[in-house]
């Protein structure tokens, strides 16, 4: 079944303590994107990238970090979080050109 | 950037259409979605639509494209109250420095009355 997996599905964790979200889709898409979604905010872009080692900032990347090693995977890290940064957090995957397709969210919760 | 710019919320009665707007501001917008997010849960592509079409149709659903105003309207027949969500415009260039980044308007809470 074509998929892309975030874990964890939930996490509550405290200011300082660095984490790692991972990402992972089944599809063999170039594409892949991190959102955060913020009541009354919609979803905003973090970071996104077009192919294996190639990553660019998207509107909000401040504070979070990516990288691309392999086409399937795609972890969100957090070095240092602090409250501002809890979020429902979704990972997305395509071809270029076409629709995104969205993994289930991450509800990071950082006190 | 893109600015798109949707209205928060929307209410209807069981069976009425629903028609959600959605505005944009880049010209150069190649693809358009329409996404749909329930409650605790990600978000499941409804539709999309390409710059080059000016109207789309699949079963309930029509979207709507006035390229020259810069808006989209996704329309849905026989209002369900499984239709009640969350629904996403989403706006994406085909080339440039934005090539693959898609901008999303802030949602549109659709509620359906029995």
């Amino acid at each position: 079944e074509a998929q892309v997996t975030q874990n964890p599905r939930y996490l509550i964790t405290v200011t300082g303590k660095k984490l790692t979200v991972t990402c992972s889709q089944n599809m063999n898409h170039e594409y892949m994107s991190w959102y955060r979604q913020d009541p009354g905010l919609g979803l905003r872009q973090i970071y996104y990238s077009m192919n294996v080692e190639v990553t660019d900032k998207g509107d909000v990347p401040e504070g979070y970090k990516v990288s691309r090693k392999e086409k399937r995977n795609f972890p969100l890290i957090l070095e240092s979080p602090s409250p501002n940064q809890t979020s429902l957090y979704f990972c997305a995957s395509s071809r270029i050109g076409e629709p995104q397709h969205f993994g289930d969210g991450t509800r990071l919760s950082i006190l | 950037g893109e600015d798109v710019e949707q209205s928060l919320f929307l209410s209807v009665r069981e069976g009425d259409s629903s028609v959600i707007n959605c505005t944009y501001t880049d010209s150069s917008s190649t693809y358009l979605y329409w996404y749909k997010q329930e409650p605790g849960a990600g978000l499941q592509l409804l539709t999309y639509i390409f710059s080059n079409m000016d109207m789309k149709q699949d079963q309930r659903l029509t979207v709507l494209l006035n390229k020259k105003d810069k808006h989209l309207s996704l329309r849905i027949a026989d209002t369900q109250t499984g239709d009640s969500a969350i629904y996403f415009c989403a706006v994406g260039q085909g080339r440039g420095s934005t090539l693959g980044r898609l901008y999303f308007g802030r949602g549109t809470q659709l509620t359906v009355w029995p």
